[in-house]
């Protein structure tokens, strides 16, 4: 158990949609990552928070938003679902106070299917 | 820029055999690597990391890694497989870039493990 928790497990719905995935980090870490996993892409990372605070982006759609909150979990939001958000979507902490040795822990994810 | 570079997308191996999955890493600072292993739906899991310290680092299940600054390379060893270690393997490079790190994620190894 990496001590990350993403809620739900699985997440079924149809096109047009929104959906919030919920993330809660390791006791103590300040950072949150964000991950799509999908067969044709492979991990791509989304965006990062470090203590409340947006600290880099990478291949996140407009369609997508995050944030995370005073408590540091954090929610990722997907709007206007297609087909090929299909994926499974991580989420990943790490302490991150300044260095870069520290080990990112994963959750389990979460397996969106748009249908 | 710093990137990681899995050099095989898959490598088969007969049960007891060694296991070597290859990596190679860009980074214009003395980099952090890790190795992930990510067993089907399942999240990504730590295997070990290197971070200045032991060049030859030792991880779980028996697996270890080489850090070679000359190669650019941080390779990951077993001597002999188990059924059970089928599953992707990640490797990755912590960057510095706009003032945070990120993980560098390679493309991943697909390791298959046969009777």
């Amino acid at each position: 158990d990496s001590g990350v928790t993403q809620t739900p497990k699985h997440l079924i719905t149809a096109t047009g949609q929104r959906v919030t995935l919920r993330c809660s980090p390791r006791s103590g870490d300040l950072s949150v990552y964000w991950y799509q996993q999908s067969l044709d892409q492979g991990l791509q990372f989304l965006i990062q928070y470090y203590n409340g605070e947006e600290r880099a982006k990478g291949n996140i759609l407009e369609r997508f938003s995050a944030q995370q909150f005073p408590d540091l979990h954090s929610e990722l939001n997907l709007s206007s679902l297609e087909l090929g958000d299909s994926a499974l979507y991580f989420c990943a902490s790490s302490v991150e106070f300044g260095g870069g040795n520290a080990e990112a822990f994963f959750g389990q994810g979460t397996r969106l299917t748009v249908v | 820029a710093q990137s990681v570079t899995q050099l095989d997308s898959h490598v088969s191996v007969s049960e007891g055999t060694p296991v070597l999955l290859r990596c190679n890493y860009s980074s214009s600072y003395s980099p952090s690597l890790f190795w992930y292993v990510q067993h089907p739906n399942k999240g990504l899991q730590l295997l070990l990391k290197y971070t200045s310290a032991a060049t030859l680092v030792k991880g779980i299940n028996g697996f270890e890694a080489e850090f070679k600054k000359s190669e650019t390379s941080f390779h990951l060893t077993k001597p002999s497989a188990h059924m059970s270690d089928a599953a992707e393997y990640f490797c990755v490079v912590s960057a510095l870039s706009s003032g945070t790190y990120k993980y560098i994620f390679g493309t991943g190894t697909r390791l298959k493990v046969l009777a």
